[in-house]
């Protein structure tokens, strides 16, 4: 399929700020996308994932807004917290494929 | 609930031998799919198994191979390893298959590193 990618390869913000990661994706079909964090020495961990459907849903200090007109997937955490740092990838798929397409990653780094 | 045990966390291997990682899904999921993850290619998909059948198989030679026990459990194999095959291979899986584009919950890897 088509390629995922990410507009920034390292993030770093300060304890307590917001962050925003963001995410561009070519493939016009796909309709499902997931947000995932990685950190040193595990596997992807599940954060949220959003249908074409919705422009945005929130989880737990996440949003997850979709932008459909310009390809665009962002990642918000609110108030970041040093355990937030990690490599965070967005995935896209479109209904019938039978993978996820992934992006290359974005490092965050907090700072307490 | 248990997730996604995947055996073993780490392996080295010699170029030429072949090697075979364990995956074992959430209970309940029937899907099971591999990637494997390297600094340079990022996440490339390999394959993916539902009910036992493979689903659908990514770009790679046909030296990897997997297979779904009717439990659900899925192993893969790399013969013939070469040094480029040193990666973490990761197993994710969920309730249906991806095409149905439901939740995916990976694994913690397995790492290989073939000398």
């Amino acid at each position: 399929g088509e390629s995922v990618g990410l507009h920034l390869p390292t993030l770093s913000v300060q304890e307590g700020d917001n962050s925003i990661i963001n995410c561009a994706y070519s493939n016009s079909a796909s309709d499902y996308f997931i947000w995932y964090k990685q950190e040193s020495g595990k596997g992807p961990q599940f954060i949220i994932d959003i249908r074409s459907n919705m422009d945005k849903r929130q989880g737990q200090r996440v949003t997850v807004l979709l932008n459909k007109t310009v390809k665009h997937l962002s990642l918000q955490i609110a108030a970041t917290q040093p355990g937030d740092s990690a490599v965070y990838f967005c995935a896209e798929n479109a209904s019938g494929y039978s993978t996820l397409t992934f992006g290359k990653g974005t490092m965050l780094l907090v700072s307490p | 609930k248990a997730g996604v045990t995947q055996t073993p966390r780490y392996l080295i291997k010699t170029r030429g031998q072949q090697v075979t990682l364990s995956c074992s899904p959430i209970s309940g999921h029937r899907s099971v799919s591999w990637y494997q993850q390297t600094p340079g290619q990022g996440l490339q998909f390999l394959f993916e198994y539902f009910s036992e059948t493979q689903r659908n198989k990514g770009n790679f030679p046909g030296r990897f191979s997997g297979r779904q026990f009717s439990n659900s459990r899925s192993e893969m194999n790399v013969s013939t390893l070469e040094l480029g095959d040193s990666a973490l291979y990761l197993c994710a899986s969920s309730l249906a298959p991806a095409a149905a584009n439901t939740e995916a919950f990976f694994g913690q890897g397995t790492r290989l590193t073939v000398v």
